[in-house]
């Protein structure tokens, strides 16, 4: 099955703009999907089919893909955005969902 | 959305099994997939397995083949995971989520689990 892979962690700048990563083999066939988690909370829904969102998502969370790499970009970046961030995709191959590894995002 | 509900925390000896439950609504059960995830402590997201209700359609996780077992049941729109076998590994938080176009929203407020001697 798919192996999706993101970057540990990423420090940010309040105001400034995080990027997160998400590579896996033909990603760029797959459609993404991307969850926040807070500590000690559930996973929410930021981003679904590589770039929209959810009603109640800011403006400031954004998805984009290419043939190698999905990113989520958080713009103006607050205090409340620090948590761990998830990409997720669906394997057809092994009809199986994938999450990849996370990333922590801390706001300095 | 309305976010499903879970049942309570739970500790279990090495062996045994656990069930946990997932009240949802009944737009979710008539409509849409439910599926189960589990984080380990300080871990990332892993899929077990997920049901279609209005089918009874179960697939699972090669990994948990053999000790997984989800149900539903219609009349409550309850799902449930029974994991067999437990070993200290199982520790984690589990939750369920309705899946809508291979996507996972809401989420339960999730289920601790602990296995423990």
């Amino acid at each position: 099955s798919s192996v999706l892979s993101q970057s540990p962690s990423v420090s940010v700048a309040p105001g400034q703009t995080a990027r997160i990563t998400c590579g896996g083999h033909d990603i760029g066939s797959k459609t993404v999907h991307w969850y926040q988690q807070r500590p000690g909370q559930a996973p929410l829904l930021v981003v679904y089919d590589d770039s929209d969102r959810p009603s109640g998502i800011p403006e400031r969370f954004s998805g984009s893909k290419s043939s190698t790499t999905a990113a989520l970009t958080i713009s103006r970046v607050e205090a409340g955005d620090e948590a761990d961030y998830y990409c997720q995709v669906w394997d057809s191959s092994s009809d199986s969902y994938v999450f990849g590894s996370g990333t922590k995002v801390t706001v300095l | 959305q309305v976010q499903p509900v879970q049942s309570g925390a739970e500790v279990k000896k090495p062996g045994s099994s656990v069930k946990v439950s997932c009240k949802a609504s009944e737009d979710t059960f008539s409509k849409y997939t439910i599926s189960w995830v589990r984080q380990a402590p300080g871990q990332g997201l892993e899929w077990m397995g997920r049901i279609i209700p209005v089918f009874g359609t179960i697939s699972y996780a090669q990994k948990f083949q053999g000790r997984l077992t989800i149900t539903a049941d219609e009349s409550t729109t309850t799902a449930y995971m029974e994991l067999s076998s437990l070993r200290s590994e199982d520790t984690a938080i589990y939750y369920c989520a309705r899946v809508r176009n291979n996507w996972f929203a809401p989420w339960g407020q999730g289920t601790l689990v602990t296995v423990s001697s």
